[in-house]
């Protein structure tokens, strides 16, 4: 059965405070894995699709990264409008391509 | 612009009333699926469709029901079974990641809609 554990489950920062979201997972074979962004009362939004180990992509303050094991979100120097929860999912190899979510982890930036 | 909508944005339910979620997609996306969401626990799938006319549970079906009469239209029924339907409802839509020709399974980003926040009275 696939896993996912996001660390910590709440992080506050200081405004331009860089600091890293982790997401380990535990799947036969990755196929695919998601990170979202999800603001309070709101549905996700689509960050990015990492696919295999060494892979990095970047949008604004944000980068992933992924090993064999976990994928990590770093934030450089983050703004209050980066508050949000960031959630991670992975999809497996196999023939199931329903992801499995992580629960979360709820950034607040101070200003 | 292409999107999900899902209306109405909050909804309140009687004891013992069924109410229906509504879920639309422009995004000509094959795939579609229902997410309930409560606070301090991830995402849970209680239905999901491949194609029209086709769905399957997910790990959360009791209490619940759906129909994919169209491609573009996925609605959720909450019956009166399900006895703790205060949550927040979230619809996605996908790509069906099996790729033509080659039956090789590819990623299927989930794109969701804003979300419904159901509250029983």
């Amino acid at each position: 059965e696939d896993q996912v554990t996001q660390s910590p489950e709440a992080l506050r920062l200081q405004e331009g405070e860089s600091s890293s979201l982790n997401c380990s997972y535990t799947v036969s074979g990755l196929r695919g894995l998601f990170w979202y962004r999800q603001d309070p009362g709101k549905g996700p939004e689509f960050l990015f699709t990492l696919y295999s180990a060494g892979e990095e992509k970047e949008k604004e303050r944000l980068k992933a990264t992924l090993t064999k094991k976990e994928s990590f979100l770093h934030i450089t120097a983050p703004k209050p409008e980066d508050s949000a929860t960031y959630l991670c999912a992975v999809q497996d190899g196999g023939g199931s391509y329903i992801p499995t979510f992580g629960r979360g982890t709820s950034l607040i930036v101070h200003p | 612009d292409g999107g999900i909508t899902q209306s109405p944005k909050y909804l309140f339910r009687k004891e013992g009333q069924n109410v229906t979620l509504s879920c639309e997609q422009n995004l000509n996306h094959d795939a579609m699926y229902w997410y309930r969401q409560d606070p301090g626990q991830g995402l849970r799938l209680i239905y999901y469709s491949q194609i029209v006319n086709d769905f399957q549970k997910g790990d959360i079906a009791e209490g619940y029901s759906v129909s994919r009469e169209k491609k573009e239209s996925f609605p959720l029924t909450v019956t009166s079974a399900q006895k703790n339907p205060t949550a927040f409802y979230l619809c996605a839509s996908s790509i069906f990641p099996w790729q033509p020709g080659t039956g090789a399974l590819t990623t299927g980003e989930q794109f969701f809609g804003p979300g419904t926040r159901l509250t029983v009275l």
